[in-house]
């Protein structure tokens, strides 16, 4: 089966700076993909980025990175240059590539300040 | 533009009833999903479909029903012997076979009164 956690409940940032939300998981699979979504007050699940889990090179997009460290089973998110915009909920998740199931952590809501 | 349509945005209920939750996707999308969202638990998963005619009971299926007679719609009924059924829904919809996450929906938030 698969799990997410994610231990960090609450963070916050000044803005312009840079933070990094941590996930790990577990899977028993070899064929998965790891997700970073954004959830704003709004309540719209809205997807960030995306790492294939047979690609060792870290996906970036734009302010977003990841740092995807397969042994460890660790998939940590950083952004950079925080924007006030960032402020969301931030939800890991892993999906089986047998079943295209979608498995999510608890979320790390980020409050980016002023 | 495509997309996925909840309906409706917010919901009341009394203690007792039955109530249906609507979902409808024109992204041509084979899989159809929902997804119960609870302070600090996260989105757990409900039910999925990954084809008409099909669904699968996923990880809080007990008090809940669905039914997959086209491929646009996936409504998701919450009877009466649900528990605790006042959270915030999420449907969402895949391309078969792909793995580049989901698309969602913008939710309905469900009350009981």
């Amino acid at each position: 089966a698969q799990t997410v956690t994610q231990s960090q409940p609450e963070m916050s940032v000044q803005e312009a700076e840079t933070v990094t939300l941590s996930c790990t998981y577990d899977t028993s699979e070899n064929n998965y993909y790891l997700f970073w979504y954004k959830q704003p007050p709004s309540r719209q699940m809205i997807l960030v980025i995306r790492q294939e889990a047979y690609k060792q090179q870290n996906a970036t997009e734009n302010r977003f990175s990841v740092n995807f460290q397969k042994a460890a089973k660790s998939f940590s998110l950083k952004i950079s240059d925080s924007q006030l915009g960032d402020t969301a909920m931030y939800f890991c998740a892993s999906q089986s590539g047998a079943t295209n199931k979608l498995i999510f952590g608890t979320g790390t809501l980020l409050a980016v300040q002023p | 533009d495509g997309g996925i349509t909840q309906s409706p945005k917010y919901l009341f209920r009394k203690e007792g009833q039955n109530v249906t939750l609507s979902c409808e996707q024109n992204l041509n999308h084979d899989a159809m999903y929902w997804y119960r969202q609870d302070p600090g638990q996260g989105l757990r998963l409900i039910y999925y479909s990954q084809i008409v005619n099909d669904f699968q009971k996923g990880d809080i299926a007990e008090g809940y029903s669905v039914s997959r007679e086209k491929k646009e719609s996936f409504p998701l009924t919450v009877t009466s012997a649900q528990k605790n059924p006042t959270a915030f829904y999420l449907c969402a919809s895949s391309a078969d076979g792909a793995n580049y996450g989901y698309t969602f929906g913008s939710g309905t938030r469900l009350t009981v009164v």
